[in-house]
């Protein structure tokens, strides 16, 4: 079975720190895709990088990185010089590559984060 | 970029009414379109995928009959919510899939209150 676990509920940090959010998932397969996304207050979901598992550099993106390590099933996700804009709800999520006809995607439950001034 | 409209983005009914929200890809074809629902401060949960021109797979646990799902075309697909109920109340978000480099783009969402 597939399953995506994001144990950091709600994360409080001030402006300006670095916080790093958590994701473990598993899977039997070993070709898929992880992904990131990121849902603010209005709702709507924005994508923030998918990462197939043939491909473990890391990533960065400005002030966001990804570490991506198979030998620990991970796929952490680093938020440099937090901001106030960068409070949401941030979600991981598994998808196979050869999942079949459906080739859903698997989220984890969210991790809150609360950016101070 | 990809873009699903989805409509509309929030919507009052009265219990025992039927309420359909649409989405469709602007600007690619959508072969699987997933529905998801989310209550507050929970993650996604998928409610059902279809493909067009094929009957939807719905999750264990959904009624089929409540949430009926259409996927008429390469650009549509609705979801009916059938005589609603109070409990019904969430936010309803759906994901195109995109045939062209595997990837999902997600509606901007439908708040759902039965009131």
């Amino acid at each position: 079975a597939q399953k995506v676990t994001q144990a950091q509920t709600e994360i409080s940090v001030v402006e300006k720190e670095d916080v790093t959010l958590d994701c473990v998932y598993e899977t039997r397969d070993t070709t898929y895709y992880l992904f990131w996304y990121k849902q603010p207050p209005s709702g709507e979901l924005v994508f923030l990088i998918r990462r197939n598992s043939f491909d473990e550099q890391n990533e960065i993106s400005g002030r966001y990185s990804w570490n991506f390590q198979k030998s620990t099933s991970s796929f952490n996700f680093t938020i440099t010089a937090s901001q106030v804009v960068d409070s949401a709800v941030y979600f991981c999520a598994l998808n196979l590559l050869y999942g079949g006809a459906t080739n859903k995607l698997i989220f984890g439950t969210g991790t809150l984060l609360a950016v101070q001034p | 970029g990809a873009v699903v409209s989805q409509h509309p983005s929030w919507v009052i009914c009265k219990s025992g009414t039927s309420v359909k929200i649409e989405c469709r890809s602007l600007d690619f074809q959508a072969t699987t379109m997933f529905w998801y629902r989310q209550f507050p401060k929970q993650s996604l949960m998928l409610m059902a995928t279809s493909n067009e021109g094929s009957k939807a797979t719905y999750e264990q646990g959904v009624e089929k009959d409540k949430f009926l799902i259409n996927h008429a075309s390469l650009t549509l697909s609705t979801l009916t919510v059938t005589s609603a109920h109070p409990e019904d109340s969430s936010f309803y978000i759906c994901s195109a899939k995109r045939t062209a480099n595997y990837g999902y783009t997600f509606g901007s969402g439908t708040r759902l209150t039965v009131v």
